[in-house]
């Protein structure tokens, strides 16, 4: 069984400093990893992916994550927030042998000027 | 722009009421997905089309019936439905049903049971 948990469903900054969002996951097999974003009254788009190449991944407008297997962790990063990143962000663990995703309860950023 | 898009963008419908949700995806994908997400939480998985044969149906309740008439086209056909079934319905496609391929979302369908 896979699963994800986000560590803090609200996180706010002041615009420009660093953007950290907390994804720990559990699975039995070396998964593969999905952070989404959603901004309001839109579906779901695609930041970046780890599939089992390198560990650092980087994304869309400047976000980055680190897969870390000793810490079963992905969290995101962006080094310095802006306005426009505000908006709901879901971490997904898939097994790479079952196709299916599950998604994190997904964090709320927060970015004050 | 998504380039999976959802028609209506909002729908309004009485319990007794019969309606579609639509969606269509021209990148040749051939795994296609309705997600249902409740507001502040993550979508939850309800169907999967792969090669426009149903892979999954996560439990859903027969009021919810998908369709998919071709690769492209995806449809999902709402009956007596309940008020606790408003919500966002998102469509979705990827290259195929396989872990690790990115799922491309339209932006949703807002569904309202009165």
């Amino acid at each position: 069984a896979q699963s994800v948990t986000q560590l803090g469903s609200h996180v706010s900054v002041s615009e420009g400093a660093l953007v950290l969002l907390r994804c720990n996951y559990s699975s039995s097999v070396p998964p593969y990893l999905f952070w989404y974003v959603q901004y309001p009254n839109q579906g779901l788009q695609l930041l970046l992916k780890y599939t089992s190449a390198a560990t650092l991944v980087k994304g869309i407008n400047g976000f980055e994550a680190e897969f870390k297997k000793s810490e079963t962790s992905f969290h995101l990063t962006k080094p310095s927030a802006h306005m426009s990143d505000a908006a709901e962000y879901f971490c997904a663990v898939s097994d790479p042998n079952a196709g299916k995703s599950t998604f994190g309860d997904g964090t709320t950023l927060t970015v004050k000027p | 722009d998504t380039e999976v898009t959802q028609t209506p963008k909002h729908l309004v419908m009485g319990m007794t009421n019969k309606k579609s949700l639509k969606c269509e995806q021209h990148m040749g994908h051939r795994a296609m997905y309705w997600y249902k997400q409740k507001a502040k939480k993550p979508p939850e998985l309800m169907f999967v089309y792969s090669y426009e044969k149903l892979s999954i149906n996560e439990s859903v309740p027969s009021r919810f019936s998908p369709e998919c008439p071709n690769s492209s086209l995806l449809n999902l056909h709402l009956h007596a439905l309940q008020p606790e079934d408003s919500a966002l319905y998102l469509c979705a496609s990827s290259q195929a049903w396989e872990s690790g391929n990115t799922i491309y979302f339209g932006e949703g369908s807002w569904l309202t049971v009165v």
